[in-house]
């Protein structure tokens, strides 16, 4: 099965940062890929499909790129409310696993 | 307005079993493929299982296969998961999800969540 993985695990970051988190798959997926947003307590929401098209409603300053095996989730000005964890998710064949996470905490 | 509203969850003893139910509205069901996905205490999401819309074709993650059976009935709008032979590691909070198309496709919705504690 493809494994996922995600760095990094945690990071601070600053309002107003421009940040940037990555997702590795261990086999190519193309451009399956998915990025969701969870905050304590909450569901996750899906941010990014489709690698890098924008989930409706979700803030431009949210973008993803990437295909194969290589992605990252850019959040650019980053805001009060992106404190979350945020994860990668594979979605070519299944399983449709998804990365460990990458928890965002603000200084 | 999609909503996704998840029962059963509960308190079983080790080697017992459990069915949750997911009942879906607000979109047209059989269009869909349908997910569970868990999240054990302070940890990260981890995909269980998918039903693709037509019913007939399901996928497990390796880690419930041959004990968890997912199912869908699409005149009820409802789908399911069986859960046999529990294990203290399946505690957790199911989530039940819609893709975003009937098939192979990222979650765009999620349900509440319906804890499941394994435990004697």
């Amino acid at each position: 099965d493809i494994q996922m993985t995600q760095s990094p695990s945690s990071l601070s970051a600053s309002i107003g940062d421009r940040l940037t988190i990555t997702c590795r798959a261990s086999q190519g997926v193309s451009n399956y890929l998915a990025w969701y947003q969870q905050k304590p307590g909450k569901v996750p929401k899906l941010l990014i499909y489709a690698a890098s098209t924008l989930q409706s409603g979700v803030p431009s300053r949210f973008s993803g790129s990437g295909s194969g095996t290589d992605f990252t989730l850019t959040i650019s000005n980053l805001q009060p409310e992106d404190a979350a964890t945020y994860y990668c998710q594979k979605y070519n064949t299944a399983p449709f696993t998804f990365g460990p996470g990458t928890k965002v905490n603000l200084k | 307005e999609v909503q996704l509203l998840e029962s059963g969850g509960d308190l079983v003893q080790p080697g017992g079993s459990l069915r949750l139910s997911c009942a879906a509205s607000g979109f047209i069901f059989s269009n869909y493929a349908m997910s569970w996905v868990r999240q054990a205490p302070g940890k990260g999401l981890e995909w269980v299982a998918v039903i693709y819309g037509d019913t007939s074709t399901t996928y497990y993650a390796d880690a419930v296969k041959g004990r968890f059976s997912i199912s869908r009935d699409n005149s009820e709008n409802t789908f399911y998961l069986q859960m046999s032979s529990l294990r203290a590691e399946d505690t957790a909070v199911y989530f039940c999800a819609k893709g975003r198309s009937a098939v192979a496709a990222a979650i765009n919705y999620w349900g509440q969540g319906a804890l499941v504690t394994v435990s004697s």
